[in-house]
């Protein structure tokens, strides 16, 4: 058991290019999350799937940004068009059924 | 719907002194409670967490936590802090009775320890 992985730890984009990140939670954890988090703040939720169904999104996660997570193993996310606003950290997080979350590394994303 | 407040955006401390972070939490259900830490360019590590039983909570790292459900807290102590817990620390909670177990957080409290 490795942990949740996350790629890349840090992506530097322009304005208007698309990004896509992924995530690979720990083996057979049905649950797993995105949050994103910006300078000086908390984290704060984007979507969430249990195994490949996404059941939720955050009004956030706006018409720009997409989440997948085919056969329920990894996951990606990937911004379209991205602006400076968009410039956080992506935290990836997976649980097994109501347990308690177990967080990667995260990806630094800068727009510039 | 659920909010976090950490009443202490920032706590400085010398080492070995004692000290307490806190966390109070407003909802119209019951919640899980849990304090992650991070550090810096690093990802969240779970603390301790309140799930139900007993009102003390001890974690890792010497840390410990009490819940009291009519002052809706769950502040966060360590009785002797060390220069290697200079870190940012968030409270957070869950909906009990939902299915997604989503965190909720409070904005952080910045702990700095000095020597």
């Amino acid at each position: 058991d490795t942990g949740v992985s996350q790629d890349p730890r840090h992506k530097i984009t322009k304005r208007g290019q698309n990004v896509t990140f992924r995530c690979d939670p720990i083996s057979e954890h049905n649950r797993l999350y995105w949050y994103r988090q910006t300078l000086g703040q908390g984290p704060e939720f984007l979507t969430y799937f249990q195994n490949e169904a996404q059941l939720e999104k955050s009004r956030l996660l706006s018409d720009r940004f997409s989440a997948e997570r085919p056969k329920g193993s990894f996951s990606t996310l990937e911004i379209q068009r991205t602006e400076q606003g968009d410039s956080a950290m992506y935290l990836c997080a997976s649980s097994r059924d109501r347990a308690e979350a177990f967080f990667g590394q995260g990806t630094r994303l800068t727009v510039v | 719907a659920q909010s976090v407040t950490q009443l202490d955006s920032q706590v400085p401390v010398f080492e070995e002194a004692p000290v307490e972070l806190r966390c109070n939490y407003s909802s119209s259900v019951s919640v899980y409670l849990f304090w992650y830490v991070q550090y810096p360019n690093q990802g969240l590590q779970l603390l301790l967490k309140y799930l139900s039983g007993s009102t003390l909570v001890k974690g890792i790292n010497g840390f410990e936590a009490e819940f009291n459900k009519s002052q809706t807290s769950f502040h966060l102590r360590k009785p002797s802090v060390h220069i290697s817990d200079t870190a940012e620390y968030f409270c957070a909670v869950s909906d009990l009775g939902g299915n997604n177990r989503k965190l909720i957080w409070g904005l952080g409290t910045s702990l700095a320890v000095n020597p």
